[in-house]
């Protein structure tokens, strides 16, 4: 079965400073990830997935399957990133989601 | 373009009673999800659907039902209202399976009192 493990529930850092949010997954099968953002009083929406490989507001994500993790980083942390992250797998028909991590950007 | 609509926003059940939570997507796309938000625990799929008429469960089945009758509705009905369900309810849907991505609803807060 497959799962997404995101360790962090809270973090908090200082504008500027580096963020990394993670994720691990477990997947018998060649899984499809993503990260979708949760900001205050809007919908779930995607920030980035693994097979495009693009840089969204100056997030990145690397898929390192020797050690199954596809890791959120951003160098520059801003105010406006604080919001909810969700890490998510999809194994094929479905798509699941990890616990969330609440990133809280201090001025 | 509505997007995915869910309604209603907000709703409160006494134990036991039942209701049905709508979604509905004006973008043609096959597969329906329901999850369920709750603090610390992330979302947790219910059923999804890869088109009318295919439903499957997802992690947290138990207490739910869907139907799938046509494209653009997936409603998720409630039959004994527990409080272990007071929650945040979403409805998503996606084109495909795979590397397609999920565009969600604005949510149904449910609370069983």
């Amino acid at each position: 079965a497959q799962r997404v493990t995101q360790p962090e529930k809270l973090l908090s850092v200082f504008k500027g400073a580096p963020v990394e949010l993670k994720c691990n997954y477990s997947y018998s099968g060649s899984p499809e990830l993503f990260w979708y953002v949760q900001y205050s009083r809007q919908r779930l929406q995607l920030l980035l997935r693994h097979i495009s490989r693009e840089s969204i507001k100056g997030f990145t994500a690397d898929l390192n399957k020797g050690e199954t993790s596809f890791h959120l980083k951003k160098p520059f942390a801003q105010e406006e990133d604080s919001a909810m992250y969700y890490c998510a797998l999809s194994g094929g028909d479905d798509m699941r989601f990890g616990a969330g991590t609440r990133l809280t950007v201090k001025p | 373009n509505a997007g995915v609509t869910q309604t209603p926003k907000f709703r409160i059940l006494k134990i036991g009673q039942s209701m049905t939570l709508q979604c509905t997507q004006d973008m043609n796309h096959n597969y329906m999800y329901w999850y369920r938000q709750d603090p610390g625990m992330g979302l947790k799929l219910i059923y999804y659907s890869v088109g009318a008429g295919i439903t499957d469960k997802g992690e947290v089945p138990n207490g739910y039902n869907v139907s799938r009758s046509t494209t653009e509705d997936f409603p998720l009905r409630l039959e004994l209202a527990a409080p272990s369900q007071t929650s945040v309810y979403f409805c998503a849907s996606r084109l495909g399976q795979g590397n397609e991505k999920l565009f969600f609803g604005s949510g149904t807060q449910l609370s069983v009192l």
